[in-house]
């Protein structure tokens, strides 16, 4: 069964400052999808990034970039310029076609982020 | 565009009780997942809804089911209540569900909704 492992439960960081969240999966799929999603204290889950795991590139979206270590089965995410809004509990997803036919999103715990002003 | 929308927001309800879940997904979605997120922790897989048949269920008993309208829209019902089954519940919906395609096999965004807030007592 796969597995996503997020160690940092909580972190937090100074607004203006970059932050790294890591997480690690476990599987034996060659093709797969990763995900990082946010889920601020209004509890709608929003997605920030995700990355095919045969595109060797790392995925960008504005501030958001991940470090996608295919061989090491890791998956980080980095957040530069952090800003209030950023506060949140961020998660780690995957999910690969050879799931019992499901497309299921297989998350971690989650990491708390707080942004200081 | 309206995104996915779920009802109720909140819910209490006593043990032995039934609920009901109601989930529309963003139009033109036709792929609808549903997910336990217990306090503290990441969500877990229930179920996800493909045109309208079941395409995968997760490690959950009998007493969780769903199933999915001709409008796309899904409900998930759950019997027979337990304190454990407080949770916040969450839909997802995408656009397809696994596509074949030039990399063998495409996955969608899920797009996930506000989730319905469920207290049992």
């Amino acid at each position: 069964a796969q597995t996503v492992t997020q160690s940092q439960p909580e972190m937090s960081v100074q607004e203006a400052e970059t932050v790294t969240l890591s997480c690690t999966y476990d599987t034996s799929e060659s093709n797969y999808y990763l995900f990082w999603y946010k889920q601020p204290p209004s509890r709608q889950m929003i997605l920030v990034i995700r990355q095919e795991a045969y595109k060797q590139q790392n995925a960008t979206e504005n501030r958001f970039s991940v470090n996608f270590q295919k061989a090491a089965k890791s998956f980080s995410l980095k957040i530069s310029d952090s800003q209030l809004g950023d506060t949140a509990m961020y998660f780690c997803a995957f999910t690969s076609l050879t799931q019992g036919g499901s497309e299921k999103l297989v998350f971690g715990k989650g990491t708390k982020l707080t942004v200081n002003p | 565009d309206a995104g996915v929308t779920q009802s109720p927001t909140h819910l209490i309800k006593t043990r032995g009780q039934h609920v009901t879940l109601r989930c529309s997904p963003i139009s033109g979605h036709k792929s609808v997942s549903w997910y336990q997120q217990v306090l503290g922790q990441g969500p877990q897989f229930i179920f996800q809804y493909y045109e309208k048949e079941e395409r995968g269920r997760g490690n959950f008993p009998d007493r969780f089911s769903a199933r999915q309208f001709p409008n796309y829209s899904s409900e998930l019902n759950v019997n027979a209540l337990l304190l454990g089954d407080s949770a916040l519940y969450l839909c997802a919906s995408s656009l397809l569900a696994g596509e074949r395609g030039f990399q063998d096999w495409y996955q969608e965004t899920q797009y996930f909704g506000p989730g319905t807030r469920l207290l049992v007592l």
